[in-house]
């Protein structure tokens, strides 16, 4: 059963700052691979969308990687602002394109 | 183009008494998912449809969950009798599945969910 996790569940930053945040997944034989945000009380938002054939995504200050072989994907932000802040979420769709599994989320704050 | 549209977007009830959400996704896509998110939580799906087609309702709790997509558009999840822990916020999503000359397309996108509390 495919099993994610999101390291670290919280994380303060100053505004301004590049930052990375994590996402792992047992099996390493799925689909795609999906970041979300979150605002409080909101739906979710889909930022990047990284099939299995490929390693990276960009979307303006956003990159994602994908590597599959080691279960992992990593979420980058560049020059950090205050309306970056929001819960982070990833989705794991496994090998069949079926089934997605979320991970518990990485919740970021931006401090002015 | 309008997103995934639901209602209510909040919902007060006391338990034992039935409830009903509404979820109209975006226009074209044939998949849509139902999802229960408890807080500090990710999301977990409770029913995936392809097309008016229940593809996989496993996590579903059938003695008191029940969804259809009718024509294969918008959808219902209903909850008969409602329970104290069913509170939590219901999430739809959809999503056009398929394969274009860049690759396969299945991105998901969320409504704002309904935040359901069971008193």
């Amino acid at each position: 059963k495919q099993e994610v996790t999101q390291i670290p569940a919280a994380l303060s930053v100053p505004e301004g700052e590049n930052l990375v945040l994590n996402c792992s997944f047992t099996d390493s034989a799925i689909y795609n691979l999906q970041w979300f945000r979150q605002d409080p009380g909101k739906g979710l938002t889909s930022l990047l969308l990284i099939q299995s054939s490929q390693r990276e995504q960009t979307s303006g200050r956003l990159n994602a990687s994908l590597d599959k072989s080691s279960g992992r994907s990593t979420l980058y932000i560049a020059a950090s602002q205050p309306g970056d802040s929001a819960t982070y979420l990833c989705a794991v769709r496994d090998r069949y394109g079926q089934n997605f599994v979320f991970g518990p989320g990485t919740r970021l704050s931006v401090l002015p | 183009e309008a997103g995934v549209v639901q209602s209510p977007r909040y919902k007060i009830i006391e338990k034992k008494q039935p409830v009903a959400f509404w979820c109209n996704p975006i226009s074209g896509h044939n998949t849509l998912y139902w999802y229960l998110q408890n807080l500090g939580q990710g999301p977990e799906l409770l029913i995936r449809y392809e097309n008016e087609e229940a593809v996989d309702d496993s996590q579903l709790p059938k003695d008191r969950f029940s969804a259809e997509r009718l024509k294969g558009v918008d959808s219902t999840l209903k909850i008969q009798p409602a329970e104290l822990g069913d509170s939590a916020v219901y999430l739809c999503a959809s999503s056009l599945e398929g394969v274009g000359i860049g690759g396969p397309y299945n991105e998901q996108f969320f409504g704002p969910g309904t935040r359901l509390t069971v008193l």
